[in-house]
């Protein structure tokens, strides 16, 4: 899998939007990008996933860039309850192997 | 959308005792399921791939031994700390495969060993 880069943390004021960026330089044409959230003490959370369009959902959009090597999270009205650590991940679907986690990035979303 | 069922949600047990946490996919079949540990401040690590009907894949430095993983049904694995001492205290988190989602994970057991 290729290897991401995310910044350790972020703050984001509360109502604004939150964007986290992920560089995957190394990304090989077949390699999805996906992007999860682990709020404290709880299981990772699936918020969405790319190959080369923007992608909206009821969470976030992706955006990534043409050359595929980097992406965006938008959180578009970020709230308290959005503090959470992001990850993301590039991997070849079809999916059933591991997934290596790197340390995400620690959004602090401020009241 | 897919759910992985994991009990307990925290567990606290004396040194020397065994504690088996299950992980239950609620409504699909899984192949595949992976458990990871995470303590604090730190990102998830993994400690082995568990397959059906087959022993399990243990990532290197994790002792097969002490984290015994069955994988005995589609929708069930286990994973039990055998002979468990405070430094296995843990948060231990389990996932499946369930497709265009890619992941779905439990909601993790929280390890005291006292």
């Amino acid at each position: 899998d290729a290897k991401t880069t995310q910044p350790p943390s972020m703050d984001c004021a509360e109502g604004r939007a939150a964007n986290l960026p992920c560089n995957h330089s190394t990304i090989s044409g077949n390699e999805y990008v996906y992007w999860y959230r682990q709020i404290h003490s709880q299981g990772p959370q699936y918020i969405i996933h790319g190959l080369k369009n923007n992608e909206t959902n009821e969470m976030a959009s992706l955006i990534i860039t043409e050359d595929r090597k980097s992406s965006t999270l938008i959180l578009p009205h970020a709230t308290l309850r959005d503090t959470a650590v992001y990850y993301c991940i590039v991997r070849v679907p079809p999916l059933g192997d591991k997934i290596i986690f790197g340390k995400g990035t620690r959004l602090h979303i401020l009241p | 959308g897919a759910v992985v069922s994991q009990h307990p949600s925290w567990v606290i047990c004396k040194s020397g005792t065994s504690v088996k946490i299950e992980c239950r996919s609620l409504d699909f079949q899984a192949t595949t399921m992976f458990w990871y540990r995470q303590f604090p401040k730190q990102s998830l690590m993994l400690m082995a791939t568990s397959n059906e009907g087959s022993k399990a894949t243990y990532e290197q430095g994790v002792e097969k031994d002490k984290f015994l993983i069955n994988h005995a049904s589609l929708t069930l694995s286990t994973l039990t700390v055998t002979s468990a001492h405070p430094e296995d205290s843990s948060f231990y988190i389990c996932s499946a495969s369930t497709g265009s989602y890619g992941y779905t994970f439990g909601s993790g057991t929280r390890l005291t060993v006292v």
